[in-house]
């Protein structure tokens, strides 16, 4: 069975990179046909969509994301990666990771999350 | 991009209550709707997924419906387990977005 687990600082500066990984187990990133996402959940708030990175390595990011936000693959180590720069307080969140089949477009399969702050 | 309106924001209903949630999306996305129950400090889970399937393991008392623009999440019987915060998720085309989530509550 597979599973997701987020890892990284819990707090980051203003103005610096916001580096995240998701560990994937219980299966490998080499096979089949997945979108690995990253979602974010401020407290107390809803649910919004960072971008994903395909199994072929192609990626798709939020527009109002674009200019900062990074979304990698590792398949080597199993895990895929999101850089987010330039942070503020408005990127103080819960940080999911979640996979997606590219046939049943769902996230059936979540991290369960990690919260980052933004505060010096 | 498309934008996907849920309502209402919250929910008060007794036990045993048919509950309904709306999801209006702001163009015509198919069947490309998913709906998703998440309880406090836990993930979303997923419990609907192209707009009317049941996802695997969920009660049969959670059902989807709707095409085009309009969506509809029905719970039949409202137990206290559902209490919960629930999403609609757009994925016809990217970015895919979530509704603003309807919080449930046990009146």
């Amino acid at each position: 069975q597979v599973q997701l687990q987020e890892s990284g600082p819990g707090l980051v500066k203003p103005s610096e990179t916001l580096s995240l990984t998701c560990t994937v187990s219980g299966g490998s990133m080499r096979g089949g046909a997945y979108y690995w996402t990253w979602i974010r959940q401020p407290a107390g708030k809803g649910l919004e969509w960072i971008g994903r990175v395909y199994t072929s390595g192609r990626t798709s990011y939020k527009p109002s994301l674009t200019s900062r936000v990074t979304i990698s693959l590792d398949k080597s180590n199993n895990q895929f990666s999101l850089r987010l720069m330039s942070v503020t307080a408005a990127d103080t969140a819960t940080y999911f990771c979640a996979r997606a089949e590219l046939r049943e477009d769902a996230f059936r399969i979540w991290g369960q999350g990690t919260t980052v702050t933004v505060s010096s | 991009d498309i934008q996907v309106t849920q309502s209402p924001p919250s929910l008060s209903a007794s036990v045993g209550d048919r509950v309904t949630i709306t999801c209006q999306a702001s163009q015509d996305i198919n069947n490309y709707l998913n709906w998703y129950q998440q309880k406090p400090g836990n993930s979303p889970k997923l419990v609907i997924f192209d707009a009317s399937n049941l996802e695997t393991g969920v009660p049969s008392r959670f059902s989807g419906s709707g095409s085009g623009t309009h969506f509809t999440f029905t719970i039949s019987s409202l137990q206290p387990e559902d209490i919960a915060t629930y999403y609609c998720q757009h994925y016809d085309s990217v970015p895919y977005s979530f509704g603003q989530g309807t919080k449930l509550e046990i009146k």
